[in-house]
């Protein structure tokens, strides 16, 4: 069984401040781990994957997600907000080795201050 | 990557009627999915489509209330029948389109915001 938890439905930063997302999962085998973005009226698409390489993760718009195995965390952090990373954030999990089904955190909503 | 186009993007229905979801990829995939995302809820996976076999439906959905067509490797349908005001939710239409990596990469469609009355 697999699962995530999203702490914090709702975050709001400055811009230009530090963006944390958090993300802890559950897995009884080691998991591949995923962050998605939504933004308003339009489909998920993929930030940045964890599949058991480096478990620093480098993705897309400069986010980034580090694996801490010892933390069961995979929180998304971004050094600079931007207005346009307003949006919806999901965090997922999903059994490695093959294609295998994806788990859906319950999604944290980013709000950027000018 | 690839595009996946949905439609109906919106509808309002009325209570017992039935809809019909398009999904459409601008690309050949083996594995498609259907979700259903509910306000303040995680997504929901309700079946895995693929092509020339029957769809696999997750716990506390079935083929009656759901039932899904996969024709071709770029099409995939998703019938909500008989709807209830509790069948108000985002559909979502996704497909496994990052092959080699040997992970589930979803890539998905815009969603179909149905509304039942």
């Amino acid at each position: 069984a697999q699962s995530v938890t999203q702490l914090g439905s709702h975050v709001s930063v400055s811009e230009g401040a530090l963006v944390l997302l958090r993300c802890n999962y559950s897995s009884s085998v080691p998991p591949y781990l995923f962050w998605y973005v939504q933004y308003p009226n339009q489909g998920l698409q993929l930030l940045l994957k964890y599949t058991s390489a480096a478990t620093l993760v480098k993705g897309i718009n400069g986010f980034e997600a580090e694996f801490k195995k010892s933390e069961t965390s995979f929180h998304l952090t971004k050094p600079s907000a931007h207005m346009s990373d307003a949006a919806e954030y999901f965090c997922a999990v999903s059994p490695s080795g093959g294609y295998q089904k994806v788990t859906f955190g319950i999604g944290t909503k980013l709000q950027v201050i000018p | 990557s690839a595009v996946i186009s949905q439609k109906p993007s919106r509808d309002i229905c009325q209570r017992g009627t039935s809809l019909t979801i398009q999904c459409q990829v601008d690309s050949q995939v083996t594995m498609m999915f259907w979700y259903r995302q509910q306000p303040g809820q995680s997504l929901t996976l309700i079946a895995t489509a693929n092509q020339g076999s029957e769809a696999t439906y997750e716990s506390g959905f079935v083929i009656d209330k759901f039932p899904i067509s996969r024709p071709n490797l770029t099409f995939s349908t998703l019938t909500v029948s008989n709807m209830s005001p509790e069948d108000s939710s985002i559909y979502l239409c996704s497909a496994q389109t990052e092959i080699g990596s040997g992970a589930n990469v979803l890539t998905f469609g815009a969603g179909s915001r149905l509304t039942v009355l």
